[in-house]
């Protein structure tokens, strides 16, 4: 079946250092990989998607991931953190076969905080 | 353009109550869906519609109801409300999601049951 990891429930990042938060996916062929953020009590924004082409994809925000076919992960990057960052981090899927249509599936995201 | 307009905001319900969760979007979007949210367990897609009058279960369908008679709109039923189903849901919609055409998300409904 289908699924999205997301390893590490809690990351804790100073302000400044770089970031980096992991996901992985099972699948038999290239989904479609977003990656969303959520601030306390808010909906989701998306951050950046991956399609098709350059493997490294820029998002708003600062914010990049890269696919990695042979590792089936997206992992979120960002060079230098802000105290705005702070958020719950959510990797999502598309797949699209077996009449799934497009469903989304999400990983149990990643709660990101910011010591200053 | 208002995208996904999710109503209420916040709800509570006693345990038994019935309610619709509304959705619309005005981006003649044919794909719309439901999700839940709860702590720890990411969003987890409740029912999907690929157009009009046709719909389909997701991961947690059980005790929730949906129609799509319109383009337009996409109502969530919960026809004997439950403390289980103490949530956050969230709406969804795109263009084409088989064509890599992204997902707008609503706002949220904040629900309650007690």
């Amino acid at each position: 079946a289908q699924s999205v990891t997301q390893p590490d429930i809690h990351i804790t990042v100073s302000e400044g250092a770089s970031l980096e938060l992991r996901c992985n996916y099972s699948y038999g062929a290239t989904p479609y990989l977003f990656w969303y953020v959520q601030s306390p009590g808010q909906g989701l924004q998306l951050l950046l998607k991956y399609f098709s082409g350059d493997t490294l994809v820029q998002g708003i925000k600062g914010f990049e991931a890269e696919f990695k076919r042979s590792q089936s992960s997206f992992n979120l990057r960002k060079p230098s953190v802000h105290w705005s960052d702070a958020a719950e981090y959510f990797c999502a899927v598309g797949f699209f076969y077996g009449g799934s249509q497009g469903n989304l599936i999400f990983g149990k995201g990643t709660k990101l905080s910011v010591k200053p | 353009n208002a995208g996904v307009t999710q109503t209420p905001k916040f709800q509570v319900l006693k345990t038994g109550q019935s309610m619709t969760l509304q959705c619309a979007q005005d981006m003649n979007h044919e794909y719309m869906s439901w999700y839940r949210q709860d702590p720890g367990m990411g969003l987890r897609l409740i029912h999907y519609s690929v157009g009009a009058g046709i719909t389909d279960q997701g991961e947690v369908p059980n005790g929730y109801n949906v129609s799509r008679s319109t383009t337009e709109d996409f109502p969530l039923r919960l026809l004997s409300a439950a403390p289980s189903q103490t949530s956050v849901y969230f709406c969804a919609s795109s263009y084409s999601p088989g064509r890599g055409v992204g997902y707008t998300f609503g706002s949220g409904t904040r629900l309650t049951v007690v």
